[in-house]
């Protein structure tokens, strides 16, 4: 165990629905990411979090909405999503968001989410 | 911008065997990190070793080690006795060393699946 847990661990939902993944971290961290790991593909970041504010929107597209109303919980609101997002989405916090040496990042279990 | 290739899609092994995954990446910095993620196929992804640029010596965690070529831009991992435990997907990173922008920002290879077999 890293100290983040994610849940849901499986998720299916339609295009119409609306749907929230939730993210928790129990090492104090101060800095969240979201990432998605597609097949075949490197992974790729799509938000950042530090202290509770967005530091990076990875270009992504509007029908993906973070929220983090504390240092230790991010959520992924999920809207109008289409098949290709279909995919492993990983969350991983670390003390902060400098490149140097202590902020290794760690990461959640991933929920699986298929969209029909 | 920084490149992680990872050109082994797939490994396999024989328990109580040593294997090598290749990693070479891409850089104009002097100052970064470089790590190998673990993701088996409970898709935790755990760190598994870093390496600092400016440390030669050779980053060691039990029966992982690293063979850091900085010259060369090459970051191999080494797994020495082989335990079925090891089979998962590893993930070569990237991370600058200096501070301020998006220099926290981890760059991902596409990963290596390995098999290890009893």
């Amino acid at each position: 165990e890293t100290g983040v847990t994610q849940t849901p661990r499986h998720l299916v939902m339609g295009m119409t629905n609306k749907k929230s993944l939730k993210c928790e971290q129990h090492l104090g961290h101060n800095a969240m990411y979201w990432y998605k790991q597609s097949a075949k593909k490197p992974l790729e970041l799509m938000f950042v979090y530090n202290f509770k504010e967005q530091t990076e929107n990875n270009s992504v597209p509007s029908r993906f909405s973070p929220e983090c109303p504390n240092s230790s919980h991010l959520f992924l609101h999920l809207h109008t999503l289409q098949p290709e997002d279909s995919a492993l989405y990983l969350c991983a916090s670390s003390k902060g968001t400098s490149g140097g040496a202590g902020n290794e990042q760690f990461f959640g279990p991933g929920t699986r989410l298929t969209v029909l | 911008a920084q490149t992680v290739t990872q050109s082994q899609p797939e490994m396999s092994v024989q328990e109580a065997e040593t294997v090598t995954l290749s990693c070479t990446y891409d850089t104009s910095e002097s100052d970064y990190y470089l790590f190998w993620y673990k993701q088996p196929p409970s898709r935790q992804m755990i760190l598994v070793i870093r390496q600092e640029a400016y440390k030669q010596q050779n980053a060691t965690e039990n029966r992982f080690s690293v063979n850091f070529q900085k010259a060369a831009k090459s970051f191999s991992l080494k797994i020495s006795d082989s335990q079925l435990g090891d089979a998962a997907m590893y993930f070569c990173a990237y991370r600058s060393g200096y501070s301020g922008g998006s220099n926290y920002k981890l760059t991902f290879g596409k990963g290596t699946l390995l098999t290890v077999n009893p």
